[in-house]
């Protein structure tokens, strides 16, 4: 069955500091794979996705992913946050076939800021 | 993409009341999906609702607790009954991007800004 892992829960970091959340999922198939991110009192809105080709994609807001097939990862970075960048963040997965009823969501990630 | 709106943005219940959540997006869809997301949790679908039938729940939810309505392509509601506090819960409305990459869906999904539930 596919699933998605976060291992991390709660991850601080000063501000102008680079980030990395890291994403395992497992999956039978090339997948197609989500990060979202929810800021408080928010729905989840999409930062960026990867379906083929290129395995390091761009999102918006300055964050950027990587698929590394070999190790079934796909980790988000950004290279400096700045504080508006405090939230929960979600790795998900699917298989761009079948409805969104079948995407799974990790267990999220909470970004705090460090002043 | 799509905008949509969700209404009551939070509110306050009482145990064995029932609450009804609105959904109305800004584009004709054919599904819309309900998640719940328990404090400090994920999302976890609860139902995928089609213009015309009834609405597919997923495994763990059933039509008596959260039934829906989707009386057109733009709107649909969701209610929560006989709540209890294990009911607390964001309640999100989603919709699936329209668009295809080579033929195939995108699977990006679109949220309301989601109903903030607390039983008391």
């Amino acid at each position: 069955a596919q699933s998605v892992t976060q291992p991390d829960i709660h991850i601080t970091v000063s501000e102008g500091a680079s980030l990395e959340l890291r994403c395992n999922y497992s999956y039978g198939a090339t997948p197609y794979l989500f990060w979202y991110v929810q800021s408080p009192g928010q729905g989840l809105q999409l930062l960026l996705k990867y379906f083929s080709g290129d395995t390091l994609v761009q999102g918006i807001k300055g964050f950027e992913a990587e698929f590394k097939r070999s190790q079934s990862s796909f980790n988000l970075r950004k290279p400096s946050v700045h504080w508006s960048d405090a939230a929960e963040y979600f790795c998900a997965v699917g298989d761009g076939y079948s409805s969104a009823s079948k995407i799974i969501f990790g267990s999220g990630t909470r970004l705090s800021i460090r002043p | 993409s799509a905008v949509i709106s969700q209404k009551p943005s939070r509110d306050i219940c009482q145990r064995g009341t029932s609450l009804t959540i609105q959904c109305q997006v800004d584009s004709q869809v054919t599904m819309m999906f309900w998640y719940r997301q328990q404090p400090g949790q994920s999302l976890t679908l609860i139902a995928t609702a089609n213009q015309g039938s009834e609405a597919t729940y997923e495994s763990g939810f059933v039509i008596d607790k959260f039934p829906i309505s989707r009386p057109n392509l733009t709107f649909s509601t969701l209610t929560v009954s006989n709540m209890s506090p294990e009911d607390s819960s964001i309640y999100l409305c989603s919709v699936e991007d329209s668009s295809r990459a080579w033929g195939r869906a995108t699977g990006e999904l679109f949220f309301g800004e989601g109903s903030r539930l607390t039983v008391l």
